[in-house]
């Protein structure tokens, strides 16, 4: 067990709409990771916050948002839905908002888009 | 940029085989090194990292040595279970500027009994 949760672990939803995944960092850790894996693309960084704030940005679609809370846990919102979405989204923490420690991901939500 | 190369899998072999999985990276800079372990339906866990040249890490009978000369982190393990089936996932962190990890695109071992 990592430590780090996720919800829902599994999402089944139509193109078009809108979800919101959720995930709770290990007790202590600042940092927060998404990632999105598939098939095709491999691992694929989202995007990286610490203490609230967003700390550094990768492949994010405009249609995904997301936030850190002050209770450190973070929502990845994924919008106008498309099937090509359909993936495993991973959350993962750290100790550090360097990233100067290895991350801890959680067990991921797997999302279906039809 | 920073990248990872992972032989391409899958890998298959039998109980108690000798197991390397290849990984070289491009990077400035000294970056640490890592092997992330997927196994069905979990996700990654860190198998086991190296900060600097020449080291060693190891973990669960696995292994593997930073060798700045030929840029690789090889993972190797001498006998390998079927509960090692997985996917494994070299990465590397560099020391300075970004410090969002570059992950290989993963290399699943399959391991017949």
């Amino acid at each position: 067990d990592s430590g780090v949760t996720q919800t829902p672990k599994h999402l089944i939803t139509a193109t078009g709409q809108r979800v919101t995944l959720r995930c709770s960092p290990r007790s202590g850790d600042l940092s927060v990771y998404w990632y999105q894996q598939s098939l095709d693309q491999g691992l694929q960084f989202l995007i990286q916050y610490y203490n609230g704030e967003e700390r550094a940005k990768g492949n994010i679609l405009e249609r995904f948002s997301a936030q850190q809370f002050p209770d450190l846990h973070s929502e990845l919102n994924l919008s106008s839905l498309e099937l090509g979405d359909s993936a495993l989204y991973f959350c993962a923490s750290s100790g550090s908002g360097t990233g100067g420690y290895e991350q801890y991901f959680g067990p991921g939500t797997r999302l279906t888009v039809t | 940029g920073d990248s990872v190369t992972q032989m391409e899998g899958p890998v298959t072999l039998s109980e108690e085989a000798f197991l390397t999985i290849n990984c070289t990276y491009t990077a400035t800079g000294y970056p640490s090194l890592f092997w992330y372990v997927q196994y069905p339906g979990e996700g990654l866990q860190l198998l086991l990292k190296a900060t600097k040249a020449d080291d060693k890490g190891s973990n669960k009978g696995f292994e593997a040595t930073y060798r700045k000369e030929t840029t690789s982190f090889h993972l190797e393990k001498g006998s390998v279970q079927v509960s090692d089936s997985a996917v494994y996932f070299c990465a590397l962190r560099r020391s300075g500027g970004s410090y969002i990890p570059t992950f290989g695109r993963g290399t699943s071992l399959i391991v017949h009994p």
